[in-house]
C-alpha cells in the first residue's frame, strides 16, 4: 500500500540530547514537509522540501535541521538548540501541484523530560 | 503571503444539527484550499478540496464547502450532525508554485447526544 510512514510514534528524550524523528514515504511525491502541532496552535511549518538536495525553512525551524538525500525520505532532526522541544510531530508529502493535496503519517509524539 | 483564518477554537452541536464551520482565507492570487480532519492521536485525512473547478465542493462523510471568492470563505458545513464527526477540523491553503501548504488553527467539533 502507498503512504507515508513516521516512526516512532511515541519517544522521550532526556533535555539537551538531540532526536532524529523518521519520515518516509512510497507516493512517488516530490514534496515533504514536517509540522510542529500544539493544542490550540494548529500546525505550524518547521522545513519542506520541495526537490531532493534542497530544503526551506518554515515558519519555526529555529532549533531543527533535515535533510533530503532521497526523495523517499525527509528525517528531522530536533536538536539541543529547540528549546520547547515537546510537541507532536507530523510528517506529510505531496505532488508538484499546488492543487494536490497533501498526505499525512499518523505523526510521532516527543516528550522530552 | 497567504494565511487562512478559522474563527473560535471550539464548536458544539447537537446529534443531528446542522455543523457549520467557518474558514477565511487571504491571497493575493486564486487559491487553492482544503479541509483536513484529526482524530485524537492520528495524522490528518482530507475531507475535501477546491482546485477551481466547481464552487460547491462535495467530499468524505457527507460534508461539504462552497468556495465564495466575494467573502474569501471556504466555509465548511454538514446537514447532520453524527457523533463520529467529533474531531479536530483543518482549512489550508496553497498558492502560486511553491507548493507551500498554510493552516489554520483548527477547530474542535464536539457532538452532543
Amino acid at each position: 500500500d502507498g503512504g507515508i510512514t513516521q516512526s516512532p510514534k511515541y519517544l522521550f528524550r532526556k533535555e539537551g540530547q538531540n532526536v532524529t524523528l523518521s519520515c518516509e514515504q512510497n507516493l512517488n511525491h516530490d514534496a515533504m514537509y514536517w509540522y510542529r502541532q500544539d493544542p490550540g496552535q494548529g500546525l505550524r511549518l518547521i522545513y519542506y522540501s520541495q526537490i531532493v538536495n534542497d530544503f526551506q525553512k518554515g515558519d519555526i525551524a529555529e532549533g531543527y535541521s533535515v535533510s533530503r538525500e532521497k526523495k523517499e525520505s525527509f528525517p528531522l532532526t530536533v536538536t539541543s538548540a529547540q528549546k520547547n522541544p515537546t510537541a507532536f510531530y507530523l510528517c506529510a508529502s505531496r505532488g508538484g501541484q499546488p492543487n494536490t493535496e497533501a498526505f499525512f503519517g499518523q505523526g510521532t509524539r516527543l516528550t522530552v523530560v | 503571503a497567504q494565511s487562512v483564518t478559522q474563527l473560535g477554537s471550539h464548536v458544539s452541536v447537537s446529534e443531528g444539527a446542522l455543523v457549520l464551520l467557518r474558514c477565511n482565507y487571504s491571497s493575493s492570487v486564486p487559491p487553492y484550499l482544503f479541509w483536513y480532519v484529526q482524530y485524537p492521536n492520528q495524522g490528518l485525512q482530507l475531507l475535501l478540496k477546491y482546485t477551481s473547478a466547481a464552487t460547491l465542493v462535495k467530499g468524505i462523510n457527507g460534508f461539504e464547502a462552497e468556495f465564495k471568492k466575494s467573502e474569501t470563505s471556504f466555509h465548511l458545513t454538514k446537514p447532520s450532525a453524527h457523533m463520529s464527526d467529533a474531531a479536530e477540523y483543518f482549512c489550508a491553503v496553497s498558492v502560486g508554485a511553491n507548493s507551500k501548504l498554510t493552516f489554520g488553527k483548527g477547530i474542535t467539533l464536539s457532538v452532543r447526544p
